[in-house]
């Protein structure tokens, strides 16, 4: 399989409790993105990547969620003392930037429910 | 600020007859727009793209038209069928940059 995993696809946790997410995009794609979907609710922009380089963040994300992309390959997400308000699909997506926009692909996504 | 809506949560149609999807925007610097279509419990699945310097894309039964002046495009599914029934989610890039997503429109192909 070829396309972007995420795993867990599914995570249940306890409010205040750490938890991490990993991303792995497409091999040879050098962007790749972090959204987060609630019911009802597009797709919200969290961060993206370019290669390393974490290029952008939203204001959505606040100082309990960081990102890495160490070397360029894989990804993670980690949320700090988890909120009930932290409930949702998070999605990481990956594409192919080469000075022209492109599509981007998703994976599956984590469904985090926190308790 | 939403700068891409889709003002119809839900659209209902009948199996073989033309599904139009409608999306809007308000940031004339967007260049590029996309559609993805998303089942339950599943990541969005990119379906089609459109530059904005052209009007019309074609891919099979879907067809994106992008008419930049009223800042609108339109997803048309022709003939619609019963696999066809999910969210539809509008996108649009800005110089290569990150997608700024609709909040989706479900729809329902009836037998």
């Amino acid at each position: 399989d070829t396309g972007v995993s995420q795993n867990p696809r599914h995570k249940i946790t306890k409010r205040g409790q750490n938890v991490t997410f990993r991303c792995d995009p497409i091999s040879e794609h050098n962007r790749l993105y972090w959204y987060r979907q609630t019911l009802g609710q597009g797709p919200e922009f969290l961060t993206y990547f370019q290669n390393e380089a974490q290029l952008e963040k939203s204001r959505l994300l606040s100082d309990r969620f960081s990102a890495e992309r160490p070397k360029g390959s894989f990804s993670t997400l980690e949320i700090q003392r988890t909120e009930q308000g932290d409930s949702a699909m998070y999605l990481c997506a990956s594409s192919s930037v080469s000075g022209m926009n492109t599509e981007a692909f998703f994976g599956q996504g984590t469904r985090l429910t926190v308790v | 600020d939403q700068q891409v809506k889709q003002n119809s949560p839900s659209l209902s149609v009948q199996e073989g007859r033309i599904s139009i999807l409608n999306c809007d925007y308000t940031n004339s610097m967007f260049d590029y727009f996309l559609w993805y279509k998303k089942y339950p419990a599943e990541g969005p699945t990119f379906l089609i793209s459109i530059s904005s310097i052209k009007d019309k894309n074609e891919d099979g039964r879907f067809t994106v038209f992008l008419n930049k002046s009223a800042k609108h495009l339109s997803l048309h599914i022709v003939p619609s069928q019963p696999g066809d029934s999910a969210v539809y989610f509008c996108a649009a890039i800005q110089g290569a940059q990150k997608l700024v997503f609709g909040q989706g429109t479900r729809l329902t192909i009836n037998p």
